[in-house]
């Protein structure tokens, strides 16, 4: 019944490597979105896409891009990483101007940069 | 786009209603009251949403302020399993991409 899925739940990487954080929802959403959450501060959306090819900034993108190839597929990328990008990853979907039904979460990556 | 007001935390005492407040005093007519809730450790999850009038389902009831400034969600008789941080966001059904924003929403402690 797993609807949106993150591939991985815990990671840890180096400062300065490429990170790819991966999503991948089954609901054929044309909505996709990635956010971190730290303590205290809740869920602060980094990018969102409504479309194949199409994404927008969020309100924290620095230091983050994203890709959307496939409908299905949404990925993060943490060009270099850096200490302060420790955080949990959210990635949700939901359908497009369907503002009256739900949007489905993953379970979320926690990420550590040491 | 609209905000939401929510308090930090809360308790409640198991098996006992809970009302979680949630003021959107610039909500706009195009605007659908959202809820969700994040279990620990895990994303978070749909409660619930209106427009206008009051809805219930098997999760919860929303009431909602007939000036649309605030609204209510309701957990009719809580359990350890309803302590979780609560959400209460606007989606504009407006034309335009949607940016689907959260903020800090409200943590619920249940009491045994």
């Amino acid at each position: 019944d797993v609807k949106v899925t993150q591939s991985s739940r815990y990671l840890v990487k180096r400062t300065g490597e490429k990170v790819f954080l991966e999503c991948v929802q089954d609901m054929d959403h044309e909505n996709m979105f990635w956010y971190r959450q730290d303590p205290g501060l809740g869920l602060r959306l980094i990018y969102f896409s409504y479309d194949v090819k199409m994404k927008e900034k969020g309100d924290i993108p620095e230091g983050y891009s994203v890709s959307r190839e496939k409908k299905e597929r949404f990925s993060l990328i943490l060009e270099s990483a850096s200490t302060n990008q420790t955080s949990m990853y959210l990635c949700a979907s939901s359908p497009w101007d369907r503002e009256d039904t739900e949007a489905f979460f993953g379970q979320g990556t926690r990420l550590t940069v040491v | 786009d609209a905000k939401t007001t929510q308090p930090n935390s809360m308790e409640s005492n198991e098996e006992e209603p809970v009302h979680l407040p949630c003021n959107h005093s610039t909500i706009s007519g195009t605007d659908y009251i959202h809820w969700y809730r994040q279990l620990p450790s895990q994303g978070p999850e749909y409660v619930i949403h209106g427009l206008t009038s009051n809805v219930n389902n098997r999760m919860a009831s929303l009431a909602i302020a007939e000036d649309r400034k605030s609204s209510t969600l309701i957990l009719h008789r809580a359990t350890l399993r309803d302590a979780a941080v609560y959400y209460c966001i606007l989606r504009d059904d407006g034309f335009g991409n949607e940016k689907l924003t959260f903020g800090t929403g409200t943590r619920l402690t249940i009491i045994p």
